[in-house]
């Protein structure tokens, strides 16, 4: 299986800073990665596919990136709703792995 | 507008049979490059990929579930199953099923139904 280590597992963060969550594939996934934003008690949300795409609806302050076999989700500018948990997932081999997920909260 | 909604048993027994369904609208699993899959997360913790069918019939699972899962679907009435067996405690999680298209995987997302196994 591919193994995505996800870092870091939590993060904290002010209003307006420039924040980046990696995770990095065991092996080649090339673009199969994808990020989901999960707030309590609601459903995963994705946000960016093709490890760069950004979903309709997703605020531009968001991207997503590559380097090699470490992929980051990038958020330019902090804001309080984007508290939540980040995971990403490869789905470029079955099966499909997600990493450990990443806590964002506001200092 | 893409919907889905879960349901299952709420709770069951160890050694039981979990049956779940998945009804959706606003897309059909006839359709070219259509999929649905599942996934689970315990309470506090991460998610978990379970299956994937296609519009073509052609099935997935997660191997770590030794054979104990059976993704269905039944295109006439908009439904995908999922079928666990020989359920365990560590099978308590709330289960998700979501849609895949050819190039976004999981771009809309049930609300999720949540399982307890107790005996």
């Amino acid at each position: 299986d591919i193994q995505m280590t996800q870092s870091p597992s939590s993060l904290s963060a002010s209003l307006g800073d420039r924040v980046t969550i990696t995770c990095r594939a065991s092996q080649d996934i090339g673009n199969y990665l994808s990020w989901f934003q999960q707030k309590p008690g609601k459903s995963p949300r994705l946000m960016i596919y093709g490890a760069t795409n950004l979903e309709d609806g997703v605020p531009s302050r968001f991207s997503g990136s590559r380097s090699g076999s470490d992929y980051s989700l990038t958020i330019s500018s902090l804001e309080s709703e984007d508290t939540a948990i980040y995971y990403c997932l490869q789905y470029d081999k079955y099966p499909n792995t997600f990493g450990a997920g990443t806590k964002l909260e506001l200092k | 507008q893409v919907t889905l909604k879960e349901s299952g048993p709420g709770i069951l027994q160890p050694s039981q049979t979990l049956s779940l369904t998945c009804t959706f609208s606003g897309f059909s699993l006839s359709t070219y490059g259509m999929g649905v899959g599942w996934i689970r997360q315990p309470s506090g913790k991460g998610l978990e990929w379970l299956a994937n069918i296609w519009w073509d019939d052609d099935k997935y699972y997660n191997p770590s579930l030794k054979n104990r899962l059976t993704i269905s679907k039944d295109t006439s009435n908009n439904q995908a199953f999922l079928k666990i067996t020989n359920v365990d405690t560590a099978d308590t999680a709330t289960y998700y099923c979501a849609t895949i298209a050819a190039i976004s995987p999981f771009d809309y997302w049930g609300q999720g139904v949540m399982v307890t196994v107790s005996s």
